[in-house]
């Protein structure tokens, strides 16, 4: 079957803009996680989402970043008045796991986004 | 705090050559241990997962090594191949918990 999918592939925006980010992970994938990863940087956990439960956010950089997840389906990330230090790769991973833990994670090819 | 360690940087071997790839971590609690292949411009994929309680773990030239002890894991690659190159990244997980604590990852260049 198809793989996570990200979407766009590439985003230039303008500082103060704001850029919603999609993806679409594996049918019957229960959790969804969204990461951040600077130019030769690890990659930073951003939210995490499980099912029906309430997301882990607690990777949100700042307030200018929320998600949303509609039940086991697609979800968007949003990066609101977005600032030069929010240049980097994203990328969406799913697992099947309801805990996630041991669970191996799929990966989209990330969106790269670079605001000018 | 809870980090991950990799080492060397980078590395530059000639095709058909083996090389290890380090990794320490500093997670506590430890659930499991995992290698990921990332390809420039594209997503990491997995290559091995361990638990604490496995010391090896091969898939195809890749072999993974886990010392739970002494908090070190290793990558080994045989034979190499050009297209091994790319960046190899070790990632740590909390016990019973989703995050994961990712490492910077090495860049590896296999040159023909």
């Amino acid at each position: 079957g198809a793989g996570v999918s990200q979407s766009p592939s590439n985003k230039v925006t303008e500082k103060g803009k704001d850029v919603e980010l999609r993806c679409d992970p594996i049918s019957g994938h229960t959790a969804l996680y969204w990461y951040r990863q600077r130019l030769g940087q690890g990659l930073e956990f951003l939210i995490y989402f499980q099912g029906n439960s309430a997301p882990d956010k607690s990777g949100l950089p700042s307030d200018r970043f929320s998600a949303e997840r509609t039940g086991e389906s697609v979800s968007t990330l949003t990066i609101q008045r977005t600032q030069q230090e929010d240049s980097a790769v994203y990328l969406c991973a799913s697992s099947r796991s309801l805990t996630g833990s041991s669970y191996e994670q799929y990966f989209g090819p990330g969106t790269r986004l670079t605001v000018t | 705090k809870n980090q991950v360690e990799q080492s060397p940087q980078s590395l530059i071997i000639l095709e058909g050559k083996n090389c290890t790839l380090q990794c320490n971590y500093t997670v506590s609690p430890f659930s499991n241990l995992r290698w990921y292949k990332q390809d420039t411009g594209r997503g990491p994929v997995s290559l091995t997962i361990m638990t604490f309680s496995e010391n090896t773990k091969s898939n195809g030239r890749y072999t993974a090594t886990l010392d739970a002890d002494t908090k070190q894991s290793s990558l080994h690659i045989t034979a190499s191949q050009l297209s091994d190159s790319a960046s190899y990244i070790c990632v740590v997980s909390f016990d019973s918990n989703y995050q994961l604590i990712w490492g910077a990852g090495t860049k590896l260049i296999i040159k023909p």
